[in-house]
């Protein structure tokens, strides 16, 4: 089987940074992904760690050690816009399924 | 490109009645996947069509729930009969062939059982 473990909820105000951290336990790990849900809405790809390092798309980042089982996903200058929840999701060899995490709600706030 | 269509967007349903959805995913895109959305929590892999064969169905109640996918493209999901526990977001996404980490989501359909 597999687990993943993010915080539930982070608050912080606009212009700040935030991190989100994932550690997860695996079977097979190919690699890690991150997505953003709006409220009510689709759940979108936002990056995907297959290497150990750092990713860097705009004003959000993603990091994975493989040894250490953890990555985090970094977002900085927050807008309000980013109010969302984010889920990490650990892509497996084996069968290539996607499970994700249980989400962290991220409220920024003015 | 268009994204991924789901329909209905809204379902309210008695327990014991049956229901059903329907997905297009994205031109092109080899792999389908269902997922059920509890409140909360995040997305569950509920079925896995690569083409129109099943990829992965372990997770999916066949006791109560059934999927195809047509020809290789659209895609229905059945819950028949329906129960409490089966209140959630049911979303389908698409990805190219080979492409698993970056999934395309449907808006997904909110199902409420009374």
């Amino acid at each position: 089987g597999q687990s993943l473990e993010q915080p539930s909820e982070v608050t912080a105000v606009e212009g700040a940074i935030v991190q989100i951290n994932c550690t997860y336990q695996t079977s097979g790990f190919y690699g890690l992904s991150w997505y953003q849900q709006h409220d009510g809405g689709a759940p979108t790809f936002l990056s995907y760690n297959a290497l150990d390092g750092l990713e860097e798309t705009g004003r959000f980042s993603s990091f994975l050690s493989r040894s250490d089982s953890y990555g985090y996903l970094l977002l900085q200058e927050l807008q309000m816009k980013d109010s969302a929840s984010y889920f990490c999701a650990v892509l497996r060899s084996n069968d290539y399924k996607l499970s994700f995490g249980a989400g962290t709600t991220v409220t920024v706030r003015a | 490109e268009a994204g991924v269509a789901q329909s209905p967007r809204y379902k309210i349903i008695e327990k014991r009645q049956s229901v059903a959805f329907w997905c297009n995913p994205i031109s092109g895109h080899a792999t389908l996947y269902w997922y059920q959305q509890i409140l909360g929590q995040g997305p569950k892999l509920l079925i896995q069509f690569q083409n129109n064969g099943v990829v992965d169905d372990s997770q999916l109640p066949k006791d109560r729930f059934s999927a195809e996918r047509l020809k290789g493209v659209d895609s229905t999901l059945k819950i028949q009969p329906a129960k409490l526990e089966d209140s959630a977001v049911y979303l389908c996404a698409s990805s190219p062939d080979g492409l698993y980490n970056e999934q395309f989501f449907g808006p997904g359909t909110r199902l409420t059982v009374l």
